[in-house]
């Protein structure tokens, strides 16, 4: 099984701070590797794809990076609509898909 | 506007069996895969399966396999996800989820969710 770990499990920043969080895949996964935000009684929603591409519609504020094993999510200037929890995703054709444990982002 | 549907919340009793639905309109329902996946109270999300409703060829998570059973209705566009016995650790919200049309390894969009409660 691929594992994916994300750190770090929680923060919390002030509004207009850059915020990073991290997705680790135990094996090499290319890009396949997606991020989504979850606020907080709502459904999960697809932020970026194929680890760098910002989905249609997303605030240019997010954005994505990496390839292989290790991905960065980063929020450029936390607002406070950002407060949810951000789950990395990633698929393997042998396996099938796998969420990381998620990243709860609040305001400080 | 791309969107699925699901049913409504849930509640039911240890040993029963159930069905919940979710329905897609907007787009070509056969031609998407549709994906099922669970958050338990208060944790993070669990992929369970995958069925392709052009000709229903399924793919389940080895933790869900023979727990339960998804499946799809084409002629209604509609994807299904059952237990055949309940248990209290079923309880949970389950969504339904499209595959992302430019990103096919991703989830786009997702259902509102079905409140699935399973308690004595």
């Amino acid at each position: 099984d691929i594992q994916m770990t994300q750190s770090p499990s929680s923060l919390s920043a002030s509004v207009g701070d850059r915020v990073t969080i991290t997705c680790q895949a135990s094996q090499d996964i290319s890009n396949y590797l997606n991020w989504y935000q979850q606020k907080p009684g709502k459904a999960p929603k697809l932020l970026i794809y194929d680890a760098s591409n910002l989905e249609t519609g997303v605030p240019s504020r997010f954005s994505g990076s990496g390839s292989g094993t290790d991905f960065t999510f980063t929020i450029s200037s936390l607002q406070p609509e950002d407060i949810a929890t951000y789950y990395c995703q990633q698929y393997d054709i042998s396996r099938g898909f796998t969420f990381g444990p998620g990243t709860k982002v609040d305001i400080k | 506007e791309v969107q699925l549907v699901q049913s409504g919340a849930e509640v039911k009793k240890p040993g029963e069996s159930l069905k919940i639905s979710c329905k897609g309109s907007g787009y070509s329902f056969t031609s998407y895969w549709i994906g099922w996946v669970r958050q338990m109270p208060g944790k993070g999300l669990e992929w369970m399966g995958i069925i392709y409703p052009g000709d229903s060829d399924t793919r389940y998570s080895p933790s869900f396999q023979g727990q339960v059973t998804i499946s799809a209705d084409k002629s209604i566009s509609t994807a299904y996800l059952q237990w055949s016995s309940l248990k209290a650790s079923d309880t949970a919200m389950y969504y339904c989820a499209r595959q992302g049309a430019v990103a096919g390894t991703s989830f786009d969009p997702w259902g509102q969710g079905t409140l699935v409660t399973v308690s004595s």
